[in-house]
């Protein structure tokens, strides 16, 4: 059975850097075509794709956000990481880390975690 | 903005038939049949009800469909039941560089 846990701050200040972990079991990061992905959703806002690794160490950001983001994996913790620099009120947002089902169709997200609120504020 | 265009609300009765929309371009969805589609209930992650523009996962109802003509892809919902209300996002595939991007969302009410 997979199941994702995101976990990290609740509160940033604006400018900081915030730093998530998606802990996930049921799979390995290691297995080919394997990835995790990140998806966040400011208050009643829609979803935003953020970034996604693959088992390989490939990496994909959102243009929009590339900057701003690197996620990184560790294969022996069953976990993925997340920063996203300079923190600003816009980003205040429940964040999601998700399982695609394979590389070949990075929409297809089957498994997510329960989504973790971050607010940025001073 | 969103990158794909969706309606803001959709609504109607139980046991009617509703389509959502999902206009994006030549970029996503008109050139990779790799759409899907999300069910959100407020304080919900999403749940996946439609990938590779038409295919349901195991468990989603057949009351589901998707389909897709040019840059449009569309998600038709028959037999509404009041389980059926909540958001509704596409989300396709944009290429190497964008890679992803999701839909501004629908909010279907069941009237």
């Amino acid at each position: 059975q997979i199941t994702l846990k995101e976990s990290g701050p609740t509160l940033v200040k604006p400018t900081q850097t915030l730093t998530l972990t998606c802990t996930f079991s049921g799979f390995s990061l290691s297995t080919s075509g394997v990835g995790v992905g990140w998806i966040r959703q400011p208050p009643g806002k829609a979803l935003e794709w953020l970034a996604l690794i693959y088992w390989d160490d490939d990496k994909r950001y959102s243009p929009s956000l590339k900057s701003r983001l690197t996620i990184t994996k560790d294969t022996s913790k069953n976990q993925v990481v997340l920063t996203m620099t300079n923190m600003d009120p816009v980003d205040t947002a429940t964040y999601y880390c998700a399982h695609p089902y394979d590389y070949g169709d990075p929409t297809r997200f089957d498994y997510w975690g329960q989504g973790t609120l971050v607010t940025v504020s001073s | 903005q969103s990158a794909l265009t969706q309606p803001a609300s959709v609504s109607g009765s139980p046991g009617q038939s509703i389509t959502i929309s999902c206009t994006g371009t030549s970029s996503d969805v008109g050139s990779y049949n790799l759409v899907s589609w999300y069910q959100q209930h407020p304080g919900k992650a999403p749940k996946l009800m439609i990938y590779e523009g038409s295919k349901r996962p195991s468990g989603v109802s057949n009351r589901f469909s998707g389909s897709k003509s040019g840059n449009t892809a569309s998600l038709t919902i028959s037999g509404l039941q009041a389980e059926d209300e909540a958001d509704y996002y596409c989300c396709s595939y944009a290429g190497s560089s964008t890679y992803v991007v999701f839909g501004g969302g629908t909010k279907l009410t069941v009237l």
